[in-house]
């Protein structure tokens, strides 16, 4: 069973350009979180998602980036026009369902976006 | 929001038991704890979850007092490898049953040989 896949590992853009972070869950994983982690701090929760549904988005930036997770196909953290602060590392998670939510979270390697 | 209170950092040496306590006064009836670990450049990888008492993997050991207002990672018997942030985590729960966690800025170890 692969685990969570997340590309590309490392993203490199300009400012004003767009970025688009693609996560595929486990198998049987239906719900999907999206977290950011700037050097030396703790992963920041933004979005969780389950299959064609925004659960909660309260943890993103309410202009620039947005989320979905298709009926097919992978979760994809899209964010427009970059500035030099998106420069992070973006972790994809997926659990699977559950009724009182405390499923153990998979988390993929990352994607390293840097904004030059 | 459960809140968690962890030691920024520990060093231990090759061989030792470690034991690293989260402090979370404010936790729910309903949440759980969680540890996860991570190496630099990788994603965090559960470790262990319990909700009260003590549970026992082939990792690690969790700890949690009868009031659940902390709880106490145990790594026996170290090694190099281990050298990694620790992140505990608490359960929050809403309406929807599902489980967004906070992660702290996590306790970084060092092992030392």
């Amino acid at each position: 069973n692969a685990g969570v896949m997340q590309n590309p590992r490392h993203l490199v853009r300009r400012r004003g350009q767009e970025a688009r972070l693609r996560c595929s869950p486990m198998k049987g994983h239906s719900h999907v979180y999206w977290y950011r982690q700037l050097p030396e701090e703790g992963l920041k929760f933004m979005v969780y998602l389950q299959k064609e549904n925004i659960i909660d988005e309260s943890g993103m930036p309410k202009e620039r980036f947005s989320a979905e997770f298709p009926k097919e196909g992978p979760s994809i953290l899209r964010i427009q026009q970059v500035v030099r602060g998106d420069s992070a590392a973006y972790f994809c998670a997926s659990s699977p369902p559950g009724r009182f939510g405390q499923e153990t979270q998979y988390f993929g390697p990352g994607t390293r976006l840097l904004v030059l | 929001l459960a809140k968690t209170t962890q030691p920024i950092s520990m060093d231990s040496y090759e061989g030792q038991e470690v034991n690293i306590t989260c402090s979370h006064n404010n936790i729910a009836t309903n949440d759980y704890i969680t540890w996860y670990q991570q190496f630099p450049s990788q994603g965090p990888r559960f470790i262990i979850q319990g909700y009260k008492t003590k549970v026992t993997n082939e990792v690690a050991s969790l700890f949690i007092p009868a009031d659940r207002k902390s709880s106490t990672l145990s790594l026996p018997r170290v090694s190099l490898s281990d050298t990694a942030v620790y992140y505990c985590l608490v359960g929050d729960m809403d309406s929807g049953g599902y489980q967004k966690v906070t992660f702290g800025t996590g306790t970084k170890l060092q092992v030392i040989p």
